[in-house]
């Protein structure tokens, strides 16, 4: 059974820094891995999603990065703003998907 | 293009009584996933129809059960409300019957049980 895990589960910066959010998966036969962004009650927005094969998947301001062979995979968001305020979840696809729990990240102006 | 709508958007019940949410998928997908997300968590697996046909099921007891019609647009059902039911419940579409594929999201119904 694929388990996910987020660390850490909130962050808060100031505007202007770079954020690290990381995530873990126990089973590395992945198709692809998926970052979302949900804002407080909403559904779910996909950001990135990396195809096993790749290795870095950019989009704007956002990277991410996937190392299948030590399961983990790092969203990268260059210089913050409060837009970005958000919770941002992963998750590994089967026939599903499996999420880790988020992380809650606040931006202060 | 239309993405995927959910209907609706909030909902209140009391315990033991049922419910019934509705998906309908974006154009040319004919995969429909349910998910249940309680606070502070992250989205769990309720089950998937694929072409009307259930097609994998996560930890749910019987009493969550669903159907999908032949324009692919999917109910989730629950019955014998619990307040542990209280949840946003997510309904995701996709072209293919493969975790490959890039899955779109609704807004979600926010289910209340008192």
């Amino acid at each position: 059974k694929q388990e996910v895990t987020q660390i850490p589960a909130a962050l808060s910066v100031p505007e202007g820094e770079n954020l690290v959010l990381n995530c873990s998966f126990t089973d590395s036969a992945i198709y692809n891995l998926q970052w979302f962004r949900q804002d407080p009650g909403k559904g779910l927005t996909s950001l990135l999603l990396i195809q096993s094969s790749q290795r870095e998947q950019t989009s704007g301001r956002l990277n991410a990065s996937l190392d299948k062979s030590s399961g983990r995979s790092t969203l990268y968001i260059a210089a913050s703003q409060p837009g970005d305020s958000a919770t941002y979840l992963c998750a590994v696809p089967d026939y599903k998907l499996s999420f880790g729990a988020g992380t809650t990240v606040t931006v202060r102006a | 293009e239309t993405g995927v709508t959910q209907s609706p958007t909030h909902l209140i019940k009391t315990r033991g009584q049922q419910v019934t949410l509705r998906c309908s998928s974006q154009s040319g997908h004919n995969t429909v996933s349910w998910y249940q997300q309680a606070l502070g968590q992250g989205p769990q697996f309720i089950f998937q129809y694929y072409r009307e046909e259930e097609n994998g099921r996560g930890n749910f007891p019987p009493r969550f059960s669903g159907l999908q019609f032949p324009n692919y647009s999917s109910e989730l059902n629950v019955n014998a409300l619990e307040l542990d039911d209280s949840a946003l419940y997510l309904c995701a579409s996709s072209r293919e019957n493969q975790g490959a594929d890039t899955q779109y999201f609704g807004p979600g119904t926010r289910l209340t049980v008192l």
